[in-house]
C-alpha cells in the first residue's frame, strides 16, 4: 500500500526557510486521481491545512500562509516538497504529508510526521 | 474561513455511545458532501475514519458512523472501547479559496 515519509531539518532558525520533502512509496505521485498535501500541527494544538499540489504542477495554498509557501513536485523521484519562508516560532509544528483522494477529497494515508522547531 | 467548531472533550463509559459535533460547515461548494473525520492517537498521525459524511473506509469499525444536520456534522462512536480514546477532527472541503478547513478537535476519554 502507499506509504509517505517526511524528511528534512528538525531545527530552523527564525527568518530562514523551512524545507521538507515527502517521499512516496508503493504508489506514484503521477497518479491523476490524487493530489499531494502538507498539513501541520503545532505542539498540543489542532491541525492546519497548508496546501496541495497535483502532479502536473498546479497548486492550492491556505490563504493564511500563501505568501510564504511553495509546494513543488518531482515525479522522477516520486517526491513532493514544502518550502515555508520567513519562519517564526509560530511555525514550530509537526509537519505531515498526505495523499489526497481526489474523488472523496480526503487525506489518506498520512506520513508519520516530522517535528520542525524554529529557534535560534 | 475559521476553524470548524467541535467540543473540546467528550467522555463515556465502555459500551456507551458518544457523539461529537462539528459546526460551521459551509453549504456552498460541496461543504455538506465532503465532510470527513480523523482519529489521532497521541504521537501518531491522523487516520481517516469517515468520508463524505457517512462512509467508512475499509477496515474501520462499524461502531463509527457519521451524519449531518443543518450546518453541522456529527461523529458517533457506539459500543465505546478503550482503544477509542483519542483526538478526533472533522474536516470540510469546499471549492473555495480555502478548500480544506479542520475542526478544533475533540478529545475522547473512556472512563
Amino acid at each position: 500500500q502507499v506509504q509517505l515519509e517526511e524528511s528534512g531539518p528538525g531545527l530552523v532558525k527564525p527568518s530562514e526557510t523551512l524545507s521538507l520533502t515527502c517521499t512516496v512509496s508503493g504508489g506514484s505521485v503521477s497518479s491523476g486521481s490524487h493530489y499531494w498535501s502538507w498539513i501541520r500541527q503545532p505542539p498540543g494544538k489542532g491541525l492546519e491545512w497548508i496546501g496541495y499540489i497535483y502532479y502536473l504542477g498546479s497548486t492550492n495554498y491556505n490563504p493564511s500562509l500563501k505568501s510564504r509557501v511553495t509546494i513543488s513536485i518531482d515525479t522522477s523521484k516520486n517526491q513532493f516538497s514544502l518550502k515555508l519562508s520567513s519562519v517564526t516560532a509560530a511555525d514550530t509544528a509537526v509537519y505531515y504529508c498526505a495523499r489526497v483522494l481526489g474523488a472523496q477529497r480526503v487525506f489518506d494515508p498520512w506520513g508519520q510526521g516530522t517535528l520542525v522547531t524554529v529557534s535560534s | 474561513q475559521s476553524a470548524l467548531t467541535q467540543p473540546a472533550s467528550v467522555s463515556g463509559s465502555p459500551g456507551q455511545s458518544i457523539t461529537i459535533s462539528c459546526t460551521g460547515i459551509r453549504s456552498d461548494g460541496g461543504g455538506y458532501k465532503y465532510v470527513s473525520w480523523y482519529q489521532q492517537h497521541p504521537g501518531k498521525a491522523p487516520k481517516l475514519m469517515i468520508y463524505e459524511v457517512n462512509n467508512r473506509p475499509s477496515g474501520v469499525s462499524n461502531r463509527f458512523s457519521g451524519s449531518k444536520s443543518g450546518s453541522a456534522a456529527s461523529l458517533t462512536i457506539s459500543g465505546l472501547q478503550a482503544e477509542d480514546e483519542a483526538d478526533y477532527y472533522c474536516v470540510s472541503y469546499t471549492s473555495s479559496s480555502t478548500p480544506y478547513v479542520f475542526g478544533t478537535g475533540t478529545t475522547v476519554t473512556v472512563l
